[in-house]
């Protein structure tokens, strides 16, 4: 059985600070995707990123960069100069190979994050 | 370029009434999968559907729970006889294959009164 924990239920930042959600995560499979979504309060989710066990290299998008360690089963994901706008639920989930269906996702239970002007 | 479309938006019923949650996916897709987002809780998968077959229902409750994706017209994830626990916001998701990434609607939010 697969498992994702975001330990950290809220955070609150004030803006431009730098902060950093966490992810950590639980398979036997050795195949396997990691994602972040947003879910503004409007409620859709918006897709950030995928990354599959195979490539450990971090990533950078913008104001956005995600860590994979694989050592310690993380996925953690910073944003850097943090907007009014970035306030929303933030949800890490994973998928794996086995499955046959990529998209059988695996969340955790969410991140609030509120940036106060 | 329509994305994944699901309605109502939000719908209210009664206790004891039959709710029906649509989701037509992206031109082209084939897979649809439905989620579930309790208060207060992540989402949790529910069933995962192909065309006019259900390919994996492990998350659905055993009762009162039902999806369907015919050949044509969108899918469907039916609730009988809804009870207040039911209350939750529904996601529809959609791929083009088995393994390609999926595309989330914007949710249905279901208020049981």
């Amino acid at each position: 059985a697969q498992k994702v924990t975001q330990a950290q239920t809220e955070i609150s930042v004030v803006e431009k600070e730098d902060v950093t959600l966490d992810c950590v995560y639980e398979t036997r499979d050795t195949t396997y995707y990691l994602f972040w979504y947003k879910q503004p309060p409007s409620g859709e989710l918006v897709f950030l990123i995928r990354r599959n066990s195979f490539d450990e290299q971090n990533e950078i998008s913008g104001r956005y960069s995600w860590n994979f360690q694989k050592s310690t089963s993380s996925f953690n994901f910073t944003i850097t100069a943090s907007q009014v706008v970035d306030s929303a639920v933030y949800f890490c989930a994973l998928s794996v190979a086995t499955t046959g269906a990529n998209s059988k996702l695996t969340f955790g239970k969410g991140i609030t994050l509120s940036v106060r002007p | 370029n329509a994305g994944v479309m699901q309605n109502p938006r939000h719908l209210v019923r009664r206790r004891g009434q039959e709710a029906r949650l649509r989701c037509s996916p992206m031109k082209g897709h084939s897979h649809v999968y439905w989620y579930r987002q309790l208060p207060e809780e992540g989402l949790k998968f529910m069933v995962y559907l192909q065309k006019e077959n259900i390919i994996d229902e492990s998350g659905m409750p055993k009762e009162r729970f039902s999806a369907e994706f015919p050949k044509e017209g969108p899918s469907i994830l039916r609730i009988q006889q809804v009870v207040r626990g039911d209350s939750a916001a529904y996601f529809c998701a959609s791929s083009g294959q088995r393994n390609t990434e999926a595309f989330f609607g914007q949710g249905t939010r279901l208020t049981v009164v």
